[in-house]
């Protein structure tokens, strides 16, 4: 079980240049997360899939940032035009079952730095 | 939000004491999860306690959960080395579906 893939593991960028980040969930996992964590705000949930179906994104600090699940074992995280403020660690995170009434497998995260 | 609180902030012991760490939440949950986080590194799953469990083992670490005062303890016994992470406290309300994670607590085993 090779566990849940981020890449990449560091991104430093520009402000206003486009970012993204990806994931592969563990094989078998119908439940996708993408949090992000600060020093500041802790872990938020930024978006949760089920089945490759948004279930909800309300998390989603601003139209700045989108996230796509086209298949089950693929999940980008998208931020356009990337600032400052978004400087963060990224994580995904899958379950097996609906919800989060289940344990969460995290990657290893993204960390992400826009000067 | 459903958030648990965990106490003390930091915590440092010295390599075979036990260490003792709480989490008080709000609301009434569906269950209480433990997750441990080292350095540069994603969480990984401690111990999923639910609303009507009471105490839970896994090897060195020990779980506890009082409904009526709204908290949870995590116990480690003989602490080691490779204990030294942050120690994270989530909880899933009743009348909720999302796991709320509370600010940790980092833990320093000196050797």
């Amino acid at each position: 079980d090779a566990g849940v893939i981020q890449s990449p593991r560091h991104e430093v960028t520009e402000m206003g240049q486009e970012v993204t980040l990806r994931c592969k969930p563990i094989s078998g996992h119908d439940s996708l997360f993408w949090y992000r964590q600060t020093m500041m705000r802790g872990l938020e949930l930024l978006i949760y899939f089920n089945n490759n179906v948004p279930i909800d994104d309300s998390g989603m600090p601003e139209d700045r940032f989108s996230a796509k699940m086209p298949n089950a074992s693929f999940s980008t995280l998208k931020i356009q035009p990337s600032e400052p403020r978004d400087s963060a660690v990224y994580f995904c995170a899958s379950s097996l079952g609906q919800g989060f009434r289940s344990p969460l497998h995290f990657g290893n995260g993204t960390r992400l730095t826009v000067t | 939000s459903q958030q648990g609180e965990e106490d003390p902030q930091a915590l440092s012991i010295q390599e075979g004491e036990n260490a003792t760490m709480n989490c008080s939440y709000k609301t009434s949950i569906n269950n209480l999860q433990w997750y441990r986080q080292n350095s540069g590194r994603g969480l990984v799953h401690l111990i999923l306690i639910r609303s009507n469990e009471r105490e839970k083992h896994s090897g060195r670490l020990r779980v506890t959960l009082d409904t009526s005062k709204k908290s949870s303890s995590l116990l480690i016994t003989a602490s080691r080395a490779a204990d030294t992470a942050s120690y994270f406290c989530a909880t899933v309300a009743s009348n909720d579906y999302k796991l709320s994670f509370g600010a940790g607590t980092t833990v320093t085993v000196r050797a």
